[in-house]
């Protein structure tokens, strides 16, 4: 089952706008982690925050995390047409006494030039 | 190149057949997780195996089993295959066992069952 919900499903923007994608989820976790996938290929790994962080930064990236909301965002400034990927978070808890990464539906991005 | 490599890269079998999914982890790391994807199911966590020993499990039916070799390379076995397995399989390694650690996903196989 799925821990965290991304929204929206889908988004499409222009090059040079900031594209913002929010992440929700129901219980208590470790971290939260946003993945990146091109279509049909491996995910590769953006950032990762800490459940006792609110702020984090990465080159374009910038990632939120309210835990008081169960929510997270994922911030992509400038964006370019490279960016047109999907983008997963992924809940990082401790469930039935092992560490499990639990990862969403996605969003996808489509930056158009 | 996350240097996670997984083979074959398609798959295409009949219902009822078995298959073999090889991943070979980056160098170094000692844990290797195999996902699910399909359209309707997202990313699914299946298992995860640390230094040749199961370590967690998810989403993992009956019919398919997997292990880490003393090499740490890994496979997963799908038997007894159904038309809702295809899917695409990732494998991911990462150097420890817990979710605070950075995973590397592989290219993925991609498995048609007709």
């Amino acid at each position: 089952s799925q821990q965290g919900e991304e929204d929206p499903q889908a988004l499409s923007i222009q090059e040079g706008e900031n594209a913002t994608m929010n992440c929700s989820y129901k219980t208590s976790i470790n971290n939260l982690q946003w993945y990146r996938q091109n279509s049909g290929r491996g995910l590769v790994h953006l950032i990762l925050i800490r459940s006792n962080e609110r702020e984090k930064h990465s080159g374009r990236l910038r990632v939120t995390l309210d835990t008081s909301k169960k929510s997270s965002s994922l911030l992509i400034t400038a964006s370019r047409a490279a960016d047109t990927a999907s983008y997963f978070c992924a809940t990082g808890s401790t469930q039935g006494g092992s560490e499990k990464l639990v990862f969403g539906k996605g969003t996808k991005l489509t930056v158009n030039p | 190149d996350s240097g996670v490599t997984q083979t074959p890269k398609h798959l295409i079998t009949a219902t009822g057949q078995r298959v073999t999914l090889r991943c070979s982890p980056r160098s170094g790391d000692l844990s290797v997780y195999w996902y699910q994807q399909s359209l309707d199911q997202g990313l699914q966590f299946l298992i995860q195996y640390y230094n040749g020993e199961e370590r967690a499990k998810g989403n993992i039916l009956e019919r398919f089993s997997a292990q880490q070799f003393p090499d740490l390379h890994s496979e997963l076995n799908l038997s007894s295959l159904e038309l809702g397995d295809s899917a695409l399989y990732f494998c991911a390694s990462s150097l420890l066992a817990g979710v605070k650690d950075t995973q590397y996903f592989g290219p993925g196989t991609r498995l048609t069952v007709l």
